[in-house]
């Protein structure tokens, strides 16, 4: 069992660049969502999905999207990245929103120069 | 306000000790879930464990235990004869049925077990 796979785990980026993380999770679970980790603090919501088709904003969704076109994946695309981007991003997956976030992927170390 | 309040920065402790990890949360709703995760040195996220607001049993995995109190607000974590692999960092959330676009970590608590 593969879990939640994340991709790629580590990118540097260099400003007003675009790039999209992957998120891919083999339990059939409905409810999906991305998170960052800024240093020495806990998760922040980017955005989540209640299924295929059905994305909403979570506490800190400015400069991302997303996007679920099937159940098994649930990419995260910055659209010009800053240098406040720079953060450790976790995305998960759970069997409903009331579980969330629940089952992680390793993470994507992501550094805006 | 902080809506989850993790008193303890950093605790250390010496292998096979009792340890218990502080949580203090803040909320109106009455439907509500808590949640412990650990990370350990490697930055992997894991679930411990979730409760809802409506049990306030207290739960015992193992060497991990419990104690939620909705007098006090609190949903303490307990480690009992600590190992060096519990070291990491515990991190206490919540999130709350009226409103699902937020969810609220703790800043967590490092806890170091020395051999």
């Amino acid at each position: 069992n593969a879990g939640v796979t994340q991709t790629p785990k580590f990118q540097v980026l260099k400003t007003g660049q675009s790039m999209t993380l992957q998120c891919a999770q083999d339990m059939n679970h409905e409810y999906m969502s991305w998170y960052r980790q800024d240093p020495g603090m806990g998760l922040r919501l980017i955005h989540y999905s209640v299924g295929a088709g059905i994305t909403d904003q979570g506490e800190v969704p400015n400069g991302y999207n997303v996007s679920r076109s099937t159940t098994e994946d649930f990419p995260l695309r910055l659209l010009s990245a800053a240098p406040s981007q720079t953060s450790v991003y976790f995305c998960a997956s759970s069997r409903d929103r009331s579980w969330q976030p629940q089952h992680f992927g390793d993470g994507t170390r992501l550094s805006i120069l | 306000a902080q809506k989850v309040t993790q008193a303890q920065t950093e605790i250390s402790v010496v292998e096979k000790e009792d340890v218990t990890l502080d949580c203090v949360y803040e909320t109106r709703d009455t439907t509500y879930y808590l949640f412990w995760y650990k990370q350990p040195p490697s930055g992997e996220l894991v679930f411990l464990i979730r409760r809802n607001s409506f049990d306030e049993q207290n739960e015992i995995s193992g060497r991990y235990s419990w104690n939620f109190q909705k007098s006090t607000s609190s949903f303490n974590f307990t480690i009992t004869a600590s190992q060096v692999v519990d070291s990491a960092v515990y991190f206490c959330a919540l999130s709350e049925a009226n409103n699902f676009n937020k969810f609220y970590f703790g800043s967590g608590t490092k806890l170091n077990v020395k051999p």
